[in-house]
């Protein structure tokens, strides 16, 4: 079965500073899904990966997958309040089934 | 743009009963997934259905059930309901060859008494 891990799994930061969230996991996956989740709502989407070396960029957020390191991050640059979410990867093992991470919960501070 | 639709967002049952949970998938999507998620936890994958047939399933439990009917909607039978039941239960759906890529549904809310 494949493991996914995140981490840190809270992160609290203050507005305007960076940090980035890593995803770990533990056999081979070509495919990596980044989701934000707000308190009681459901999962947007946020990045598909589907490559090594894959970057993707929308506003302040960042991802990258690293498919021989099995890793992926998700970057946060300047951060604003509006970030304030649980962030989820999950990978997509061979049967095509997903497997979430444990989930970052980020409470950015004015 | 058309989302998944899920009915009821709301659901309150007492221990020992049924409930049934569905799932509208976006038009066009031919695949539908199954999770639940717990308080604090990531969703756990329970069971999917491609073109009207099971293609996986996860930890779903024996009392769970489920079925993706002619028109791709999907539908979850609970049965026996336990406390440890109450989660919120995501469906997200899929368009095969597009990055597998999964679309989730607003959820229901399921509390059991």
């Amino acid at each position: 079965e494949l493991k996914v891990e995140q981490n840190p799994l809270f992160l609290s930061m203050q507005e305007g500073k960076n940090y980035t969230i890593y995803c770990n996991y533990s056999t081979t996956s070509d495919r990596l899904y980044w989701y934000r989740q707000d308190p009681g709502k459901s999962l947007e989407s946020l990045f598909v990966l589907l490559s090594n070396g894959a970057v993707k960029q929308e506003g302040r957020l960042m991802a990258s997958l690293d498919t021989k390191a099995r890793l992926s991050t998700l970057h946060i640059t300047a951060a604003v309040h509006d970030l304030s979410a649980t962030y989820f990867c999950a990978a997509l093992d061979w049967g095509n089934q997903f497997y979430f991470g444990t989930g970052t919960s980020l409470t950015v501070i004015p | 743009a058309a989302g998944v639709i899920q009915s009821p967002r709301h659901l309150i049952k007492e221990k020992r009963e049924t409930a049934t949970l569905k799932c509208y998938p976006i038009p066009r999507h031919d695949t539908v997934y199954w999770y639940q998620q717990g308080p604090g936890q990531d969703p756990q994958f329970l069971i999917s259905f491609y073109e009207k047939m099971q293609s996986d399933k996860g930890s779903i439990p024996d009392r769970f059930s489920a079925q993706q009917f002619s028109d791709y909607h999907s539908e979850l039978n609970m049965s026996s309901l336990e406390l440890g039941d109450s989660a919120l239960y995501f469906c997200a759906s899929s368009l095969p060859g597009a990055g597998d890529e999964q679309y989730f549904g607003p959820g229901t809310r399921l509390t059991v008494t």
